[in-house]
């Protein structure tokens, strides 16, 4: 039972654009929110959380929006460069993120020159 | 500041074998987590460590195995090894247990093959 869905293995945007990656959680008991960025051969790094408590939480290019009545969050990046071509894995956790992390198996993004 | 270092970076092993990985999380870290990337499965919890004991657990057999020293430093076990556990295994570490608001530090994984 999965359950962190990232329903789009890839994403392909030209640069300069937004890009925003989508993420689903069944868990209620969920209530912390990151998003990690991994190129390969390197372990995943942290990008962005956001704690139930919020709907929004930036940080310079890149903004997390959670709605907890749909259980959905999604990471919008703006604009998009090149470097920032990865896959991007969304993952929860419960207790204000004191537990493990559930993560979703990754959208690969692809940023177009 | 140095960042979680994980040895051996790249490993093969025969069906059968066992094989222990290495963790050196960031000075200063207590709590280190092992976790197992498959393309298939994406990154699944394997265990995690806080002051040298088994915190969490993730649902694998029990030929996984870990654990902590003094030092923070963790090893994770594996024993007769299967094709399956052919994968990249991160290790993240943490001030206290769980991600908090800065998230894991991840190293960058030893990526096991098993023949």
């Amino acid at each position: 039972d999965q359950q962190v869905k990232q329903n789009s293995p890839s994403l392909s945007v030209q640069e300069g654009r937004i890009s925003i990656l989508n993420c689903d959680y069944t868990n209620s008991m969920f209530d912390y929110f990151l998003w990690y960025k991994k190129y390969p051969a390197e372990g995943p790094t942290f990008l962005i959380s956001i704690s139930s408590i919020k709907d929004k939480n930036e940080d310079g290019r890149f903004t997390v929006f959670l709605n907890k009545s749909a259980k959905h969050l999604s990471l919008h990046i703006v604009p998009s460069q090149p470097g920032d071509s990865a896959v991007y894995f969304c993952a929860a956790s419960p207790q204000g993120g004191s537990e493990k992390l559930v993560f979703g198996k990754g959208t690969k993004l692809t940023v177009n020159p | 500041k140095a960042g979680v270092t994980q040895t051996p970076r790249y490993l093969i092993k025969t069906r059968g074998q066992q094989v222990t990985l290495s963790c050196s999380p960031i000075s200063g870290h207590r709590s280190v987590s092992w976790y197992q990337q498959t393309p298939g499965q994406g990154l699944q919890f394997l265990f995690e460590y806080f002051s040298e004991t088994q915190r969490n657990k993730g649902n694998f057999p029990g030929r996984f195995s870990g654990r902590q020293f003094s030092n923070s430093r963790s090893e994770m076990n594996v024993s007769t090894l299967e094709l399956g556990d052919s994968a990249l295994y991160l290790c993240a570490s943490s001030l206290d247990p769980g991600p908090s608001n800065y998230g894991y530090t991840f190293g960058s994984g030893t990526r096991l093959t098993v023949v």
